[in-house]
């Protein structure tokens, strides 16, 4: 089993919309979890950080289901400019990173 | 100065070539990364430097060999390498090595083996 799960989408939504995706791990010790973004054939950038309590910023929402080992991303009132692959992070020790979801806005 | 840069942006060598990889960061940074990143694939962690002391190395081949002479500079020396090595690296730097803590980017070199 893969340590970090995405779907890699991509997932297709129109200007205003909502997305979510969610993002499964595979260590119950592990202790740190964010989301980062990433542009096309650009560097990662950290998004959020996922803390247990859940939390906002602007319009993205992250969860953590540590139960279900599974954090989720939650965009509302989608821009183009979101559009890019949003990369899931878990560490125990160690950085793990998912493969990715991708995620396109249309006008 | 752009936090984490990263030379050259794009390389092609020949797998009998020996070639290298700068990474400089100009955040005050403690600990430093190499990645490799292949499409459709999650980034793979392939060194950890922290203090200019490499503190992890994941099983990575001996024909990638780091090189971390000071905390803002990082290298990467490739010697003999195959095409499947051909793959996006990236360079990262955090406050500390600890998992925590955020990790900035470098905007990686493209590499290609032929």
């Amino acid at each position: 089993r893969k340590e970090v799960e995405q779907d890699p989408g991509p997932f297709n939504v129109p200007e205003g919309a909502t997305v979510a995706f969610n993002c499964t791990y595979s260590n119950s010790a592990s202790q740190s979890f964010f989301w980062y973004r990433q542009d096309c054939r650009k560097e990662p950038k950290l998004l959020m950080s996922v803390y247990s309590s859940g939390n906002e910023d602007g319009r993205f929402t992250a969860q953590l289901n540590r139960a279900s080992q599974y954090i989720s991303l939650l965009i509302r009132d989608s821009k183009l400019s979101d559009s890019a692959t949003y990369l899931c992070v878990v560490s125990d020790y160690k950085l793990s990173f998912g493969a990715g979801t991708t995620v396109t806005v249309r006008a | 100065e752009t936090g984490v840069t990263q030379t050259p942006r794009h390389l092609v060598m020949g797998m009998t070539n020996k070639k290298s990889l700068k990474c400089e960061q100009h955040l005050g940074h403690n600990a430093m990364y190499w990645y490799k990143q292949s499409a459709k694939k999650p980034l793979e962690l392939m060194f950890v430097y922290s203090l200019e002391e490499r503190v992890e190395n994941n099983s990575v081949p001996s024909r990638f060999s780091p090189e971390c002479p000071n905390s803002s500079h990082l290298f990467l020396h490739l010697h003999t390498l195959q095409p499947e090595d051909s793959a996006l690296y990236l360079c990262a730097s955090s406050q500390d090595s600890g998992t925590a803590y955020e990790q900035y980017f470098g905007p990686g070199t493209r590499l290609t083996v032929t």
